[in-house]
């Protein structure tokens, strides 16, 4: 069964330093993994996807998150914090079943950002 | 092209009542999905339906949660008889495809007094 750890619950940056949010993933595939935003009572946004092409892919906002399978990790990054960045994220893996043949996605625990001026 | 729409944003039942969540899926996609967030948690996966089909009902609690996606209309998330554990977030995601990309609605917040 595929599984999703992030390794930190709350990270705390100030405004303009770099970022680094952290995923490990556990799969029997080549997984799809995706990193989902979460804003303050608001919905979930898709930052970016990884679907086995590019290792390093490029997310909206700056953001950006690099496939490293001897690691089986998927990091989340941006060089540089804003304010707007203060938010729930979740480190997501994909699932495809045979039966049905659909993606049950599979969500971390989350990582609360905040950010400091 | 409006996102995926749920209504209500906000819902408070009294333990007992039944509570009817709305899930609205973007234009052209017929594959609908409910996940529950508990406080402090990420979100748990419930079920999966297509048009007047439910795939994949792994994720919901046996008794009191059923759900449907009939050919007209929105998708519907109903808990009979709730109880406090239910208060959670409620989200609908939505794809054209069975592997596509979801995208996800703002949410439904549960509070069951």
């Amino acid at each position: 069964a595929q599984s999703v750890t992030q390794l930190d619950s709350h990270v705390s940056v100030s405004e303009g330093t770099p970022v680094l949010l952290r995923c490990n993933y556990s799969s029997s595939y080549s997984p799809s993994l995706f990193w989902y935003v979460q804003h303050p009572n608001k919905g979930l946004q898709l930052l970016l996807k990884y679907t086995s092409a590019a290792t390093l892919v490029k997310g909206i906002n700056g953001f950006e998150a690099e496939f490293k399978k001897s690691e089986t990790s998927f990091h989340l990054t941006k060089p540089s914090a804003h304010m707007s960045d203060a938010a729930e994220y979740f480190c997501v893996v994909s699932e495809t079943l045979t039966s049905g043949g659909y993606n049950k996605l599979i969500f971390g625990a989350g990582t609360r950002l905040a950010v400091h001026p | 092209n409006a996102g995926v729409m749920q209504n209500p944003r906000h819902l408070v039942r009294r333990r007992g009542q039944e509570a009817r969540l709305r899930c609205s899926p973007m234009k052209g996609h017929s594959h609908v999905y409910w996940y529950r967030q508990l406080p402090e948690e990420g979100l748990k996966f419930m079920v999966y339906l297509q048009k007047e089909n439910i795939i994949d009902e792994s994720g919901m609690p046996k008794e009191r949660f059923s759900a449907e996606f009939p050919k007209e209309g929105p998708s519907i998330l109903r808990i009979q008889q709730v109880v406090r554990g239910d208060s959670a977030a409620y989200f609908c995601a939505s794809s054209p495809a069975p592997t596509d990309t979801q995208y996800f609605g703002p949410g439904t917040r549960l509070t069951v007094l």
